[in-house]
């Protein structure tokens, strides 16, 4: 079945560094690829996605590519803010009659003034 | 207000109770999903709903039953709670279901079984 897997958590930054959280997937065909953020308290939200390879995602300054190659949709963001503590998910989705998001475990970010 | 809301969002309970987590959406989407989230697991779904009187299992649906009897409502059952069911249930739903579309989660219901 389909999996994903994320670098494990958690991860601490100073406010504006660079940062990545590596997702890789294996699923059947091609899949949608996505990432959600759960800020502390509250539901998950969806942060980006795309749905073919060499798509790149964006939203709020975060951006993901779609690689095929190397089956990877890693999270990047060049200047973090104390306002992108969160929990990251990646997800994908490759339908073949499923109606089921598979979930990586969560990457938990801190960003410190 | 629009959106999807979940009831309670707090829950102690004892094992072998029943218990039941209410979901409403505003949005008249017709797909919905209840999922848990366990430290280490990120989530798994449940059950999911493809419309009205229309369920199926997901991925770790053992203990728990759901029914929707309302294009709005997916409450999720658990008929005799157990220590392993402690964590914290999300519900989602969206428009249509493709590689396309987005899902979008209520705020949660963290349960602890004692």
């Amino acid at each position: 079945g389909d999996s994903v897997t994320q670098m494990e958590g958690p991860v601490t930054l100073s406010e504006e560094a660079f940062l990545t959280i590596n997702c890789t997937y294996t699923a059947t065909g091609y899949p949608s690829l996505f990432w959600y953020v759960q800020y502390p308290g509250e539901g998950l939200q969806l942060l980006l996605k795309a749905t073919k390879a060499d798509d790149k995602g964006s939203n709020k300054g975060f951006e993901a590519t779609y690689r095929k190659e190397t089956t990877s949709f890693h999270l990047e963001k060049g200047s973090v803010q104390v306002s992108d503590s969160a929990v990251y998910f990646c997800a994908s989705y490759s339908g073949a009659g499923s109606y089921q998001l598979t979930f990586g475990k969560g990457t938990k970010l801190s960003v410190i003034p | 207000d629009a959106g999807i809301t979940q009831s309670p969002r707090y829950k102690i309970t004892e094992t072998g109770r029943q218990v039941t987590l209410m979901c409403h959406q505003t949005w008249s989407h017709s797909y919905m999903f209840w999922y848990r989230q366990d430290l280490g697991h990120g989530l798994r779904l449940i059950y999911y709903s493809a419309a009205a009187d229309i369920t199926d299992k997901g991925e770790v649906p053992d203990g728990y039953v759901v029914s929707r009897s309302k294009t709005e409502n997916f409450p999720l059952t658990l008929e005799s709670a157990t220590r392993s069911q402690t964590s914290v249930y999300f519900c989602a739903s969206s428009e249509r279901w493709s590689s396309q579309e987005t899902q979008y989660f209520g705020p949660g219901t963290r349960l602890l079984v004692l």
